[in-house]
């Protein structure tokens, strides 16, 4: 079974722009959360989908949002970037019957210069 | 979610059994204990929790004091690719199929020497 996949790896922005990262979960997982990780704040919870409604936030501005496919592929965007952006952005899923094991994807890292 | 106390760094002879300790003194009766584990450059892998009673699977085994306010994860043949940062995590029950947000901490960086 194909883990967690995230893409683009590896994403440069200048500031002002907007970007879109893409997770697929685990296929037969439907629980998909978004995560921040940079070297001073550690890992963040940005948000959580489950059956593309979100269930919780993590206490970021609105220039954070997300979405959740019928497929259960999931979308993160980030409005008017900033340099404090730069990050690790990582997305995790569990199945149904598993939750507390999340698996997380390699992450998209995150340059605005 | 309760709070966890780590020590930043450990070292490990590779073959040797690795055990990493964890305070969490305020744990509530209904939190979990979670460990998750980072090596580098890639996204955090899950490997092991409990509630109270000590557990064990293919990667380690977690032991929880009786009182539950620290926990120990034992790795018992430490190689060099368990070089990793090690996440205690509590938090609590899950319910309803969602996910729940994690909260990492600063983490344990365990070096495993040849």
């Amino acid at each position: 079974k194909a883990g967690v996949t995230q893409t683009p790896r590896y994403l440069i922005k200048t500031r002002g722009q907007q970007v879109t990262l893409s997770c697929s979960p685990i296929s037969g997982h439907r629980s998909v959360s978004w995560y921040q990780q940079t070297p001073g704040q550690g890992l963040q919870f940005l948000f959580e989908y489950f059956s593309e409604t979100q269930r919780n936030k993590g206490n970021f501005p609105g220039r954070f949002s997300g979405r959740q496919f019928s497929n259960s592929r999931s979308e993160m965007n980030v409005s008017t970037l900033e340099l404090g952006d730069s990050a690790l952005y990582l997305c995790a899923s569990s199945a149904w019957d598993r939750v507390d094991e999340q698996f997380f994807g390699p992450g998209t890292r995150l340059t605005v210069l | 979610d309760a709070k966890t106390t780590q020590p930043p760094s450990m070292d490990c002879a590779e073959g040797r059994a690795a055990n990493l300790p964890c305070n969490h003194s305020t744990i509530s009766g209904n939190e979990y204990v979670y460990w998750y584990r980072q090596i580098h450059s890639q996204g955090p892998q899950y490997i092991i929790h409990g509630l109270k009673n000590n557990e064990t699977n293919e990667m380690a085994s977690l032991i929880i004091t009786e009182d539950r306010k620290s926990s120990t994860l034992i790795l018992p043949h430490a190689t060099l690719r368990d070089t990793a940062v090690y996440y205690c995590i509590v938090r609590g029950v899950n319910s309803g199929g969602s996910n729940y947000k994690l909260t990492f901490g600063k983490g344990t960086l365990l070096t495993v020497n040849p």
